[in-house]
């Protein structure tokens, strides 16, 4: 059983870009929850999404932040018009309980 | 609002000594509390989760005790060794949701 998948492991892109990270949870589970490590904090919360459906997304910037998980294919956290402190390492993690969460191994975003 | 807290924030020991690593939580009204692992530059590991009904969980030479009264969980290492070196995670759910709240982290170094 694979575990959680992110890609791409690593992103670059310049200010004014969008960014896209996916993350395919773990077979059979339909809760995904995403996370943002910036550099030297912990981990924060961003969003909760069950299939087809954001059900917390109190730890999400305002703007130019979305989320989806589609009834088909991998969760995307999409970040519009990137700016430096979107740099950060974000984490996707899932479960089929809402109770353990396993995680992925991240996607490490840099903005220029 | 649920807030994390470990302390110290690193430590560094002689190869083989038990270690004691303490989280500490505001809000007792929680689902479970989970332990993990990062290595730099990696995702995260789940060691153990201890559901709020629990007070212990064993794996290995790690055992986790939860005190929710008190607001405390302890993990502790036994014997440990190089490849312990790691920064380790608290993480644990806010109020009636799933979403995990993270402390800082402590950052172990075993020498060898």
């Amino acid at each position: 059983n694979a575990g959680v998948m992110q890609n791409p492991r690593h992103l670059v892109r310049r200010r004014g870009q969008e960014a896209r990270l996916r993350c395919s949870p773990m077979k059979g589970h339909s809760h995904v929850y995403w996370y943002r490590q910036l550099p030297e904090e912990g981990l924060k919360f961003m969003v909760y999404l069950q299939k087809e459906n954001i059900i917390d997304e109190s730890g999400m910037p305002k703007e130019r932040f979305s989320a989806e998980f589609p009834k088909e294919g991998p969760s995307i956290l999409r970040i519009q018009q990137v700016v430096r402190g979107d740099s950060a390492a974000y984490f996707c993690a899932s479960s089929n309980t809402g109770k353990t969460q396993y995680f992925g191994p991240g996607t490490r975003l840099l903005v220029l | 609002k649920q807030e994390v807290t470990q302390i110290p924030a690193a430590l560094s020991v002689p190869e083989g000594e038990n270690l004691v690593l303490n989280c500490s939580f505001t809000d007792s009204a929680i689902y479970n509390l989970q332990w993990f692992r990062q290595d730099p530059g990696k995702g995260l590991t789940s060691l153990l989760l201890i559901q709020s009904s629990q007070r212990e969980q064993t794996s290995g030479r790690l055992n986790a005790s939860l005190d929710k009264s008190s607001g405390r969980s302890t993990l502790y290492i036994a014997a440990s060794q190089p490849g312990d070196s790691a920064t380790y995670l608290c993480a644990t759910t806010q109020g009636g949701s799933e979403k995990l709240v993270f402390g800082k982290g402590m950052k172990l170094t075993v020498n060898p």
